[in-house]
């Protein structure tokens, strides 16, 4: 079957560095996305890896390994506005997303 | 551009009750779909559309249904309210695979 597994929640400090692992196992794969999900709202993007290595958008950078069916997303320098869920959603051999619960990331002062 | 829009906001319903939830995007994308998303799991896919006059089944399709007429417009039909669709429903659009989200709707059927 198709799974994706992610930590249900994380607790990181204001300025701090956290990273969310994320393992796939998918009926193909096309590529791993993140997205970020702030409470009551909708999904925004935030990464999509599809070769393995380290992707670095300022403050947030994707990792991923194709071989080990495993991807994380580094915060760096968390501010308080990044309390939020993430989202691991990995890309099938039918290009249909298939979904993590999400990590619930709380950040303290 | 607005993007992707879905109304209405909030609904309750009474079971057996009908109702459509609206979605349109303005980006011309061919592609758009329909998710629920209830606590503790991910996102599933209830019905898509890769462009006018065709659909098909996501994960969770029974209890819907779709129509997808023009480019813009992707509504999805709950043909008769259960307690279990109880959930917060996002229309997405995409033109390569990242998906736009609208803002949801949540639907609470008693």
């Amino acid at each position: 079957g198709q799974n994706i597994d992610q930590p249900t929640e994380m607790t990181a400090t204001e300025g701090a560095i956290v990273q969310i692992n994320c393992t796939y196992q998918t009926s193909g794969f096309n590529g791993l996305f993140w997205y970020q999900q702030h409470a009551a709202e909708a999904p925004t993007f935030l990464s999509y890896n599809v070769l393995d290595g380290l992707e670095e958008k300022g403050r947030f950078s994707s990792f991923l390994s194709r071989s080990k069916g495993y991807s994380y997303l580094l915060l760096k320098e968390l501010q308080m506005k990044d309390s939020a869920s993430y989202l691991c959603a990995s890309l099938d051999s039918n290009y249909q997303l298939i979904w993590g619960a999400g990590t619930k990331l709380i950040i303290k002062p | 551009n607005a993007g992707v829009t879905q109304t209405p906001k909030f609904q309750v319903l009474k079971t057996g009750q009908s109702m459509t939830l609206q979605c349109a995007q303005d980006m011309n994308h061919e592609y758009m779909s329909w998710y629920r998303q209830d606590p503790g799991m991910g996102l599933r896919l209830i019905h898509y559309s890769v462009g006018a006059g065709i659909t098909d089944q996501g994960e969770v399709p029974n209890g819907y249904n779709v129509s997808r007429s023009t480019t813009e417009d992707f509504p999805l039909r709950l043909l008769s309210a259960a307690p279990s669709q109880t959930s917060v429903y996002f229309c997405a659009s995409s033109y390569t695979n990242t998906q736009y989200f609208g803002p949801g709707t949540r639907l609470t059927v008693l």
